[in-house]
C-alpha cells in the first residue's frame, strides 16, 4: 500500500529550465493536491484537482501548471523556474475534498 | 476566509498532557474542524476531526466549545516523538484545506 508517491524526491535546477513533479495515488481517490513550502512556513496550495481532467488554482498558482488525465496522476509543470521557486512540494489526495488527507513524503527542489 | 488561529509555539513535559488551542472564531454552521501535524520535514499527517461533539481516537481527543469558536486538541501522554507542528484547519469554501503556520510543540523530558 503505497499512498501517495512523489517523483522525484530531490532536484535542483537552473533558472529557466522546465521540470514536471509526478504524483501518484493508489487509493482511488477523487481529489488531488499540490502544496508548496517554504522554510518555517505552513503550506500553501498551489493547485487542486477535483477529478479526472478538472484543474483549479489554489493561494499561490503563478508559474506552475497541472495536469490530471488520469485519475491516479496529478502532476505538476514549472516552465521556466525561479529561484524563488525553491521549496519543497507535496502532492496529497483525498477521498473527500475534506477528510482524509494523504499526503506523500515531498520534493525537495532547488533553483540556482 | 477560512483561517484559524493558533499560537505559534508551545511546551510540554513528556509524559503529561498537551492542550494545543485554536481559535475559529468565523466557522459556519457546517465547517468541520481538522488537526493535522507535520513532524520534521514529513508530509502533514491526519490526526483527528469533527463538527460539533468531542471527538476522541487512538491519536489524541479534540474537544469543541459549544459555540464553536474555538477547540483544544489534547494529546493525553505526550511522548518526544509528538513533537512536531500542530495544524489546526476549518472545511471553508470548495474542497480544499487551507494551511496556517500552525503550532510547534516542543515535548521535553
Amino acid at each position: 500500500n503505497a499512498g501517495v508517491t512523489q517523483t522525484p524526491k530531490f532536484r535542483v535546477l537552473k533558472t529557466g529550465q522546465s521540470m514536471t513533479l509526478l504524483c501518484a495515488q493508489d487509493m482511488n481517490h477523487e481529489y488531488m493536491y499540490w502544496y508548496r513550502q517554504d522554510p518555517g512556513m505552513g503550506l500553501r496550495l498551489i493547485h487542486y484537482s477535483v477529478g479526472e481532467g478538472t484543474t483549479a488554482k489554489g493561494e499561490v498558482p503563478d508559474g506552475y501548471n497541472v495536469s490530471r488525465l488520469k485519475k491516479q496522476n496529478f502532476l505538476l509543470g514549472l516552465e521556466s523556474a525561479a529561484p524563488s521557486q525553491t521549496s519543497v512540494y507535496f502532492c496529497a489526495s483525498s477521498p473527500t475534498g475534506y477528510y482524509g488527507y494523504t499526503f506523500g513524503s515531498g520534493t525537495r527542489l532547488t533553483v540556482v | 476566509d477560512a483561517k484559524t488561529t493558533q499560537p505559534p509555539s508551545m511546551d510540554c513535559a513528556e509524559g503529561r498532557a498537551a492542550n494545543l488551542p485554536c481559535n475559529h472564531s468565523t466557522i459556519s454552521g457546517n465547517e468541520y474542524v481538522y488537526w493535522y501535524r507535520q513532524i520534521h520535514s514529513q508530509g502533514p499527517q491526519y490526526i483527528i476531526h469533527g463538527l460539533k461533539n468531542n471527538e476522541t481516537n487512538e491519536m489524541a481527543s479534540l474537544i469543541i466549545t459549544e459555540d464553536r469558536k474555538s477547540s483544544t486538541l489534547i494529546l493525553p501522554h505526550a511522548t518526544l516523538r509528538d513533537t512536531a507542528v500542530y495544524y489546526c484547519l476549518r472545511t471553508g469554501t470548495a474542497s480544499k484545506l487551507t494551511f496556517g503556520t500552525g503550532t510547534r510543540l516542543q515535548v521535553t523530558l
